[in-house]
């Protein structure tokens, strides 16, 4: 089977500016989550999409925002960017809840 | 503390020798999982325990949890350089007053010496 993917890998954004982020889960996976890591914060959740809803959110704001297709793909979006919102973005699915999750490679994103 | 907090925050070792992890979190579990982190690339999965288990082992890997104590520990044995990581617990809490809760550590960092 084919790991989760994301897409880009690398970004580098201006502040103020709007960024989309793309994540494919493993094949049969519904639930696809996200999650922010930064040298200060650690591991943060954002949100989980589970059959195209949104099961639960962490505790950002609302520029922080994600949908979830009819496939599972998911793509969060981050607008109007700021300067610390520079982070490793980690996309990661799973089976459904209770099961262990499995992450993508991460996108990088530079906000200058 | 927050939930879901490592100690040692960092860990120096031998190669050949064992290493020991430690986690405590502060509610309820459905299960606790350990991850691996390379240099901040994703997150391998290592092993999932769920709450009514009190040890797993999956290679040189051995967890276990103590609910009693809210704690678990992951101990790797005989550990090669190529384990040299981030090490992450992460508790799924299910759903708490209408909130899911899955928390991630702060990460043990375990270098080992070739």
């Amino acid at each position: 089977k084919a790991g989760v993917t994301q897409t880009p890998r690398y970004l580098i954004k201006t502040r103020g500016q709007q960024v989309t982020l793309s994540c494919s889960p493993i094949s049969g996976h519904r639930s696809v989550s996200w999650y922010q890591q930064t040298p200060g914060q650690g591991l943060q959740f954002l949100f989980e999409y589970f059959s195209e809803t949104q099961r639960n959110k962490g505790n950002f704001p609302g520029r922080f925002s994600g949908r979830q297709f009819s496939n599972s793909r998911s793509e969060m979006n981050v607008s109007t960017l700021e300067l610390g919102d520079s982070a490793l973005y980690l996309c990661a699915s799973r089976y459904g809840q209770g099961y262990e999750q499995y992450f993508g490679p991460g996108t990088r994103l530079t906000v200058t | 503390s927050q939930q879901g907090e490592e100690d040692p925050q960092a860990l120096s070792i031998q190669e050949g020798e064992n290493a020991t992890m430690n986690c405590s979190y502060k509610t309820s579990i459905n299960n606790l999982q350990w991850y691996r982190q390379n240099s901040g690339r994703g997150l391998v999965h290592l092993i999932l325990i769920r709450s009514n288990e009190r040890e797993k082992h999956s290679g040189r890997l051995r967890v276990t949890l103590d609910t009693s104590k809210k704690s678990s520990s992951l101990l790797i044995t005989a550990s090669r350089a190529a384990d040299t990581a981030s090490y992450f617990c992460a508790t799924d809490g299910g759903f708490t007053s209408g909130t899911y809760k899955y928390i991630f550590g702060t990460g043990t960092r375990l270098k080992v010496l070739a």
